[in-house]
């Protein structure tokens, strides 16, 4: 079964930082998100990619944060820098058609660490 | 704003039945979605509910009721592996997934 990967599994920084997450989404969807969960805290959308372009983005996306599609396959997330407040769970998730009910398909996560 | 409420932690015994209760207030509504989340882990997909009513899914159900913007997701003949994190998620008029805190669910033998 096709499924999202993510890599790092942990990634651990210094504060001051970049780090560039990156996601592998399921390979014939067409949505793509990335969301963050604080240790013990909900699920916080940061943004979503369609078409090579953001189409929706949360106030917590600020300039601190970008994505890019470089390839046919990688979708990635950079943190310009990091705080101490940016240590957190990120999951990637991908998704067929948006207005649908199609579930978003989430990977495994790369827990960030920033020192 | 916009608002999703559920109780933080509930308790079941094993092979009982739990209903873990979900209400909501967003800027639009374009279906709700209920997804597990073991700890540690990314969070799976269970259920979607857009219209009125219940949607059965083997040992889960999950209904809605949007006039009262309220939503339960149903575990029958709970098991130890139930133990997880429950969380309900709304999509809203932008489409974008606006998540509840989860609630923590511990099943006791």
């Amino acid at each position: 079964e096709p499924e999202v990967t993510q890599t790092p599994s942990h990634q651990v920084t210094q504060m001051g930082q970049e780090v560039i997450l990156r996601c592998v989404p399921i390979s014939n969807h067409l949505y793509f998100y990335w969301y963050r969960q604080i240790l013990g805290q909900k699920v916080e959308f940061l943004v979503s990619f369609y078409n090579n372009e953001i189409s929706e983005k949360s106030e917590i996306f600020d300039d601190q944060f970008s994505v890019e599609r470089p390839d046919g396959s990688n979708f990635t997330l950079k943190i310009r820098s990091t705080k101490l407040e940016d240590s957190a769970m990120y999951f990637c998730a991908s998704s067929r058609p948006l207005d649908t009910s199609y579930e978003q398909y989430f990977g495994p996560g790369t827990r960030l660490t920033v020192t | 704003g916009q608002n999703i409420d559920q109780p933080t932690e509930m308790t079941a015994t094993e092979g009982a039945i739990v209903q873990i209760n979900c209400t909501y207030q967003t800027s639009g509504f374009n279906g709700l979605f209920w997804y597990q989340q073991h700890a540690g882990e990314a969070p799976t997909f269970l259920s979607y509910n857009v219209l009125d009513g219940l949607e059965e899914k083997g040992r889960f159900s999950s209904f809605l009721s949007r006039s009262k913007g309220y939503s339960y997701l149903l575990l029958k003949e709970l098991q130890m592996k139930d133990s997880a994190s429950y969380l309900c998620a709304v999509k809203d008029s932008n489409y974008q997934l606006i998540w509840g805190a989860g609630t923590k669910l511990i099943i006791k033998p």
